[in-house]
């Protein structure tokens, strides 16, 4: 069983659109959580973290935890095309470990 | 502001060639670190260094070693490369070891 698991997609969005990324982890004593943004070709860039149950909102991005689940969420409001990108979910226990990924498109 | 520069952007080497891959951070980060990531697995970590004079294995540290020059530089040496490690190589850096990444632009590394 992989430590963190995504669903590789790609999710396919219209524009204007939530689109909702999901991750689940294995380690119930992961402490902070953390969405990356990798455009193709490029390196991760860290745009969301979050550490309580809950949920924790950054302009059109909102993280949702439930450590109880073992689950961890990003929301996208209002979609852009220059969003599309894939999200690597992190989480970190003795050290951090990523997910593979999921692929999101955003169609004009 | 830098960031995170790493160097070179890309490589080819043959098996058996050494290399070392450098990576340099100017936001007075303690912590860096050095992945590599492969399609379908995600990022992989390497090796680790929670503060300057610290050094430790992550999850797939074998052929691999490094070295944490100092506070701003950690470098990543293949000492006899094999096609296995043909990858993309991150380079990271945290405030601490609990705070999010900060990436360098990754080295394209080919090993024939």
């Amino acid at each position: 069983q992989k430590e963190v698991e995504q669903n590789s997609g790609p999710l396919s969005v219209p524009e204007g659109a939530i689109a909702s990324l999901n991750c689940t982890y294995s380690d119930r004593g992961s402490q902070s959580f953390f969405w990356y943004r990798q455009y193709s070709g490029k390196s991760p860039e860290l745009i969301m973290f979050i550490y309580s149950n809950g949920d924790k909102e950054d302009g059109r991005f909102t993280a949702q935890l439930n450590k109880a689940s073992q689950y961890v969420s990003l929301l996208i409001r209002d979609s852009q095309p220059s969003d599309s990108a894939t999200y690597l979910c992190a989480v970190r226990s003795n050290d951090m470990r990523f997910g593979a990924g999921t692929r999101l498109t955003v169609k004009p | 502001n830098a960031g995170v520069t790493q160097t070179p952007k890309f490589q080819v080497l043959k098996t058996g060639q050494s290399m070392t891959l450098q990576c340099a951070q100017d936001m007075n980060h303690n912590s860096m670190y050095w992945y590599r990531q492969d399609p379908g697995m995600g990022l992989r970590l390497i090796y680790y260094s929670a503060s300057e004079g610290t050094t430790d294995k992550g999850e797939v540290p074998n052929g691999y070693n490094v070295s944490r020059l100092n506070k701003r530089e950690f470098s990543l040496r293949l000492e006899s490369a094999v096609p296995s490690q043909t990858s993309v190589y991150f380079c990271a850096s945290s405030a601490t070891y609990y705070y999010g990444y900060t990436f360098g632009s990754g080295t394209r590394l080919t090993v024939v």
